[in-house]
């Protein structure tokens, strides 16, 4: 099993539209997670972390499954600017930690989300 | 506030040339980390420096890369007798202290293509 997996997609959603996506990962013994968002030929960019009791930023929640060990992105209403790869980060590391190096982290590959006109 | 600012931009160069690219983190960011990323693929973490510690050269693929962080903040990521292979976009993140479970703030990267 990979570490961290994603549906690459893509996931062709009408605009308005609500869509989830979940990203897997395989170390029980992970401890921070977010999940980024990549424009085509573009930097990854924070989106938002996710933090155990489930977070939400605007349109977009994120969940955190600790049992089934995966994390969930949720966009409402969604926008044509919407449209981008969106990848999940998977550390053993708390955000608390320092030191040590970067064992764990891991990116997915991303799921690409496509919101259509 | 300045963000992460790599360069060259893009590279062209011709294969077992070395090349030389370089990050300049965010200020007051002691974490700094190197990735590749080929098309159509994931980050591939490369290595990861933090503030004077010895850096997590894990990711490295060969012995032809290696990196530097002079003064705890510019780095440059060298490519020795470069291959076609080594062909991707090169990205650089800063972060607060932490071993990746802080949030990473990407540069532009740098495309390099290996003739």
């Amino acid at each position: 099993r990979k570490e961290v997996e994603q549906d690459p997609g893509p996931f062709n959603v009408p605009e308005g539209a609500t869509v989830a996506f979940n990203c897997t990962y395989s170390n029980s013994a992970s401890q921070s997670f977010f999940w980024y968002r990549q424009d085509c030929r573009k930097e990854p960019k924070l989106l938002m972390s996710v933090y155990s009791s489930g977070n939400e930023d605007g349109r977009f929640t994120a969940q955190l499954n600790r049992a089934s060990q995966y994390i969930s992105l949720l966009i409402r209403d969604s926008k044509l600017s919407d449209s981008a790869t969106y990848l999940c980060v998977v550390n053993l590391k708390a955000e608390r930690d320092s030191g040590g190096g970067a064992d764990g982290l891991t990116f997915g590959k991303g799921t690409h989300l496509i919101i259509q006109p | 506030g300045a963000g992460v600012s790599q360069s060259p931009s893009n590279k062209v160069t011709e294969k077992g040339k070395d090349v030389e690219l370089r990050c300049d983190p965010i200020s007051g960011h002691t974490a700094l980390y190197w990735y590749r990323q080929s098309l159509g693929q994931g980050l591939e973490f490369l290595i990861y420096f933090q503030g004077n510690s010895a850096p997590d050269k894990s990711g490295l693929p060969s012995d032809r890369f290696s990196a530097e962080r002079t003064g705890g903040s510019v780095s440059t990521l060298t490519i020795q007798r470069t291959q076609q292979e080594d062909s991707a976009v090169y990205l650089c993140a800063s972060s607060l202290p932490g071993g990746g479970g802080q949030p990473q703030h990407f540069g532009d990267g740098t495309r390099l293509s290996i003739l």
